[in-house]
C-alpha cells in the first residue's frame, strides 16, 4: 500500500521541549516537503528537500530543523525556539521535485504545545 | 517571493447553488494547481492548468486559467454536501522547486 505516513496523528508536548514529527514515503519520490497549517492561513512551507542530504528553507523555517538521511524519510523537529508551535503539520512529496508535478500529502500531525 | 491571493476566504451556499473561488497573482504563472481538503483531512490534488485560457472540467467542477496566466477560477455547479471543504490554489515558486499555496476558500453547504 503506497503512500505517505505521518506519525503520530496527535501529539502533545510541554512548552520548551523539542519534538520530532515523522514522515515516511514509499512512493520512491525524490522531493519531500513540510507545511504548517493554521486556521485561515492556508499551507505555509517550512522546509523542503529535493535530494538526500540536501534541504532548503521555506517561508517559515525559523524554529524548525530537518534532516534527509534517507530518500524515504524527512523528519521535522520543532524546537523550543519556535514561538507558536501549536498547529497542523503536513508532509508531502513530489516524484521529481519539479513544482509542475502532483504533490501527495500525508494525513498530518496535529501538534499541541501546552 | 511568489504570492497568490485567493478569494473569498469563506463561502456558504444552499445545496444546489453554484460556487466559485478565485486565485489571483501579480506575476505571470507557469502553471497553477488546485487541491481540495475535506474537514479533518489532508489536501488532495484536483487538477493542473498550464496553458493560457485553458478550461478543464471534472463532472460538476470547471477550472479556468486566465488568458494572461495571472488568475484562475474553480467553479462548482449545483453544489452537494460532498463538496464541503477547503479549496486551495497553488503555484510554483520562482525556482520551480516548491509550491506556494493560497490561503484557501472554505466552502460550507447546507441541505
Amino acid at each position: 500500500d503506497g503512500g505517505i505516513t505521518q506519525s503520530p496523528k496527535y501529539l502533545f508536548r510541554k512548552e520548551g521541549q523539542n519534538v520530532t514529527l515523522s514522515c515516511e514515503q514509499n512512493l520512491n519520490h525524490d522531493a519531500m516537503y513540510w507545511y504548517r497549517q493554521d486556521p485561515g492561513q492556508g499551507l505555509r512551507l517550512i522546509y523542503y528537500s529535493q535530494i538526500v542530504n540536501d534541504f532548503q528553507k521555506g517561508d517559515i523555517a525559523e524554529g524548525y530543523s530537518v534532516s534527509r538521511e534517507k530518500k524515504e524519510s524527512f523528519p521535522l523537529t520543532v524546537t523550543s525556539a519556535q514561538k507558536n508551535p501549536t498547529a497542523f503539520y503536513l508532509c508531502a512529496s513530489i516524484q521529481t521535485g519539479r513544482a509542475t508535478d502532483t504533490q501527495y500529502f500525508g494525513p498530518g500531525t496535529r501538534l499541541t504545545v501546552l | 517571493g511568489q504570492q497568490v491571493m485567493q478569494i473569498p476566504q469563506y463561502q456558504h451556499v444552499q445545496e444546489g447553488e453554484d460556487f466559485t473561488t478565485y486565485c489571483n497573482s501579480s506575476t505571470t504563472l507557469s502553471n497553477i494547481q488546485w487541491y481540495k481538503q475535506r474537514p479533518g483531512g489532508h489536501p488532495v490534488f484536483l487538477i493542473q492548468l498550464v496553458k493560457s485560457g485553458e478550461v478543464k472540467k471534472q463532472k460538476r467542477l470547471t477550472f479556468q486559467f486566465g488568458e494572461a496566466k495571472k488568475n484562475s477560477s474553480l467553479h462548482i455547479t449545483a453544489t452537494q454536501t460532498t463538496d464541503v471543504g477547503t479549496y486551495f490554489c497553488a503555484v510554483a515558486n520562482q525556482a520551480g522547486t516548491a509550491l506556494i499555496f493560497g490561503k484557501g476558500t472554505t466552502l460550507s453547504v447546507s441541505s
